[in-house]
């Protein structure tokens, strides 16, 4: 089956550095994305990775390993407005996303 | 409009009622998608279609249809809608299929009682 691991909670204080984690299994990989979503909102994109590497992006940066089946999303010097639930989603062989169920990051002043 | 729209924000629907989620973009988007987001679990691709005239099966289609008369809208229907569709339902389109952002509609809340 397919299936996309991340941490369902996450805590970290505003002005720090947090590493929040994506394992997969899927049918198939085309890429990985890392969305956004603040509660009530729709999600955003952050990010893509398809090769091995850190991709980055002013404070955020995503790092993808495809023989680990591992990505982890790096966001720094956090905000209050970083709050909000972070999504990882594998496009699999088929080009659909499968995605998993998102890591809520409460930031605490 | 720029970018995605959805309509209506929000509905109260009795349970066996005939149901149309609109969804309209107006950025020449080829591929449009469907998911519903449930609370503890990831988005799941309802109905998707890569191109104007064609759509797809996702992961759960059971009880929904979808139709792609344009390239900009792309409707979702609940033929007789159930309890267990209660749940905030996304629009998004990406340039393409695959490798392709998606961009995501403002989402719409349906309570089926």
């Amino acid at each position: 089956g397919q299936n996309i691991d991340q941490p369902t909670e996450m805590t970290a204080t505003e002005g720090a550095i947090v590493q929040i984690n994506c394992t997969y299994q899927t049918s198939g990989f085309n890429g990985l994305f890392w969305y956004q979503q603040h509660a009530g909102e729709a999600p955003t994109f952050l990010s893509y990775n398809v090769l091995d590497g850190l991709e980055e992006k002013g404070r955020f940066s995503s790092f993808l390993s495809r023989s680990k089946g591992y990505s982890y999303l790096l966001l720094k010097e956090l905000q209050m407005k970083d709050s909000a639930s972070y999504l990882c989603a594998v496009e699999d062989s088929n080009y659909q996303l499968i995605w998993g169920a998102g890591t809520k990051l409460i930031i605490k002043p | 409009i720029a970018g995605i729209t959805q309509a209506p924000t929000s509905q109260i629907l009795a349970a066996g009622r005939r149901m149309t989620l609109r969804c309209t973009q107006d950025m020449r988007h080829n591929a449009m998608y469907w998911y519903r987001q449930d609370l503890g679990l990831g988005l799941r691709l309802i109905h998707y279609s890569n191109t104007a005239g064609t759509t797809g099966k996702g992961e759960v289609p059971d009880g929904y249809s979808v139709s792609r008369a344009n390239t900009d809208d792309f409707p979702l229907t609940l033929a007789s809608a159930v309890p267990s569709q209660t749940s905030v339902y996304f629009c998004a389109s990406s340039l393409e299929t695959g490798h392709n952002e998606q961009f995501f509609g403002p989402g719409t809340r349906l309570t089926v009682l």
